[in-house]
């Protein structure tokens, strides 16, 4: 078992311009959990699946962000229209159940 | 609204000694609790947890207190190792259920620097 994996690691983009994030988590975990970092700050809670049906959603996830787990395996999440306040780390976590989540690397966000 | 707090933004401890971070918390819904350590380019890993209804929790050099009353945990590291140096976060969680064994997203502190000199 590899643990959570996150593509890309670093994504670099110009304001108003789409970008993709995937998230792979531990084989057989069923849920999986989506949060953001920035500069100085604890990890804020975004949105999480149970299987593929999205359990819960931040107020932080305007309706800019959007979040799929199509299958129960992998995830993406979206931004469009991307902001300078979006840059921040994006990080994927997953787990069985209710119990411990296994955070991924993160994918580094930055909004020129 | 902060509703986990690490007020100590950095904590610089001699190799051997003990380390001691602190977390308080203000929604009185959480009954689960979490210590993460983070390194630079990575994301958090899991380090200990302690439920409501204990007040401690040991794992090796770690320990985790809880103190309901005053919505305060600390993580005691002893001996600190110099590889212990990073960022560490304190989570909570509040349960779904009545039961207390369903448990979804996390809250965290700000975090603290942990540097430990050798």
């Amino acid at each position: 078992d590899t643990g959570v994996s996150q593509d890309p690691r670093h994504k670099i983009t110009k304001r108003g311009q789409n970008v993709t994030f995937r998230c792979d988590p531990i084989s057989e975990h069923n849920r999986l959990y989506w949060y953001r970092q920035t500069l100085g700050q604890g990890p804020e809670f975004l949105t999480y699946f149970q299987n593929e049906a999205q359990l819960e959603k931040s107020r932080l996830l305007s309706d800019r962000f959007s979040a799929e787990r199509p299958k129960g395996s992998f995830s993406t999440l979206e931004i469009q229209r991307t902001e300078q306040g979006d840059s921040a780390m994006y990080l994927c976590a997953s787990s069985l159940g209710s119990g411990t989540q296994y955070f991924g690397p993160g994918t580094r966000l930055l909004v020129l | 609204d902060q509703q986990v707090k690490q007020n100590s933004p950095s904590l610089s401890v001699q190799e051997g000694r003990i380390s001691i971070l602190n977390c308080d918390y203000t929604n009185s819904m959480f009954d689960y609790f979490l210590w993460y350590k983070k390194y630079p380019a990575e994301g958090p890993t899991f380090l200990i947890s302690i439920s409501s209804i204990k007040d401690k929790n040991e794992d090796g050099r770690f320990t985790v207190f809880l103190n309901k009353s005053a919505k305060h945990l600390s993580l005691h590291i002893v001996p600190s190792q110099p590889g212990d140096s990073a960022v560490y976060f304190c989570a909570a969680s509040e349960s779904a259920n009545a039961g207390g064994t369903s448990y979804g997203k996390l809250t965290f502190g700000q975090g603290t620097i942990l540097t430990v000199h050798p």
